[in-house]
């Protein structure tokens, strides 16, 4: 079945250390990876897209066919991190334009 | 002030009641979207339509129905056929069939007493 799984519910670190949230997916085909974040009493909002290769506050995000994972990254994590993360993909074929999402990550950044 | 709006934020229902819940918006979107957001279980979608007119089951349309009569429009009605109706909904546009930027509302948090 098709599927996105991120493994982690809560993800602690300190402010300054690395940081990765993780995103496995059970796809057929290439669909398209992609993150939103959601900030404390903010709508959830798009983080960044695996098409468009680019980093966004900080946080890049590599598309590894081979592990089917879309893991998400930043070398320094700030307070302002602190948000739930969800990793979604858009299914291609005859599932195309159906948006479906992990069950989140509740990133905490601790001062 | 444009975007999508949800209405109402909070609501309330007996059990065997039907409940619909609006989702307006206001950027000329093709695509819709439905979601049912709980704790642990991040957000599973509900319903999805790519126009107006058509729309799709998602993975967890059992006890749900919608419409999308209008383009700015895709109410979404909670049936006293779902089991466990008490939830955080929430409803999300797209530009277009594929179109990866999902925006979303405010959210609608149902309970059923």
């Amino acid at each position: 079945a098709q599927r996105v799984t991120q493994p982690e519910k809560l993800l602690s670190v300190f402010k300054g250390a690395p940081v990765e949230l993780k995103c496995n997916y059970s796809y057929s085909g290439s669909p398209e990876l992609f993150w939103y974040v959601q900030y404390s009493r903010q709508r959830l909002q798009l983080l960044l897209r695996h098409i468009s290769r680019e980093s966004i506050k900080g946080f890049t995000a590599d598309l590894n066919k081979g592990e089917t994972s879309f893991h998400l990254k930043k070398p320094f994590a700030q307070e302002e991190d602190s948000a739930m993360y969800y990793c979604g993909a858009n299914a291609g074929g005859t599932s195309y334009g159906k948006l479906t999402f992990g069950q989140g990550t509740i990133l905490t950044v601790h001062p | 002030d444009g975007g999508i709006t949800q209405s109402p934020k909070y609501l309330f229902r007996k059990e065997g009641q039907n409940v619909t819940l609006s989702c307006e918006q206001n950027l000329n979107h093709d695509a819709m979207y439905w979601y049912r957001q709980d704790p642990g279980q991040g957000l599973r979608l509900i319903y999805y339509s790519q126009i107006v007119n058509d729309f799709q089951k998602g993975d967890i349309a059992e006890g749900y129905s919608v419409s999308r009569e209008k383009k700015e429009s895709f109410p979404l009605t909670v049936t006293s056929a779902q089991k466990n109706p008490t939830a955080f909904y929430l409803c999300a546009s797209s530009i277009g069939v594929g179109a990866g930027e999902l925006f979303f509302g405010e959210g609608s948090r149902l309970t059923v007493l």
